[in-house]
């Protein structure tokens, strides 16, 4: 079954440097990745989606990239502030409208 | 327009007992999903309708979970009856279907609930 690996439970950075986040997963590719959000009790909140004839995809300060051949997306955060405090999850679709399988995520801490 | 909603957003309950929860996805969204994240583990996939139809259940643990969605509006979530490794939260998402937005999924606040 395929597995996905976010590249550790937490990270913390300093306010104003790039936070980097990583997504990798085995097996089969999947159609399109997500990136998500998560505040403590909260649902999960959609930032991007890539897919998998894309390389990268931006917004705002956000960036996404998508390497089918090392079976790896980064995320990236600029400029990264406290309020990008939170927990980021990556989740991988692999047919339209399907289910979304999710990593375990990344929390990311943002220190002034 | 208004997101995902569910309801109760807590529920604590004894072994034993039923509890349903209920999802309102967002207006015109065919496709609804049920989650379920349990303490320590990833947010993992439970079943989604396409409209009124079960498309995927292969995530529903057992048959002590019960879902239905008539009319292909709001969707009902039961336990019955519920065991101590129900515990844990559980989020309902929504996405349209169609080109451009069938591959996002939004979800609501999630229910967490607490089986003693």
């Amino acid at each position: 079954s395929q597995k996905i690996e976010q590249n550790s439970e937490a990270l913390n950075i300093q306010e104003g440097k790039t936070a980097t986040l990583t997504c990798n997963y085995t097996n089969y590719s999947p159609a399109y990745l997500q990136w998500y959000r998560q505040d403590p009790g909260r649902g999960p909140v959609f930032l991007l989606l890539i897919r998998e004839n894309e390389k990268e995809k931006r917004k705002e300060r956000l960036k996404v990239t998508f390497d089918t051949t090392l079976k790896q997306s980064l995320f990236h955060i600029t400029a990264s502030q406290p309020a990008d405090s939170a927990t980021y999850l990556c989740a991988l679709g692999y047919s339209s409208a399907s289910k979304i399988i999710f990593g375990s995520g990344t929390r990311l801490s943002i220190r002034p | 327009e208004a997101g995902v909603t569910q309801f109760p957003s807590h529920s604590v309950i004894e072994k034993g007992q039923t509890v349903t929860l209920r999802c309102d996805p967002i207006s015109g969204h065919d496709n609804l999903y049920w989650y379920r994240r349990v303490m320590g583990k990833e947010i993992k996939f439970l079943l989604h309708f396409v409209k009124e139809s079960k498309q995927d259940e292969s995530g529903m643990p057992n048959n002590r979970f019960l879902a239905e969605r008539t009319g292909g509006t709001y969707s009902t979530l039961k336990v019955q009856p519920a065991e101590l490794e129900d515990s844990g939260v559980y989020f309902c998402a929504s996405c349209s279907s169609g080109t451009g937005g069938a591959d996002t999924q939004y979800f609501g606040p999630g229910t967490r609930l607490t089986v003693l």
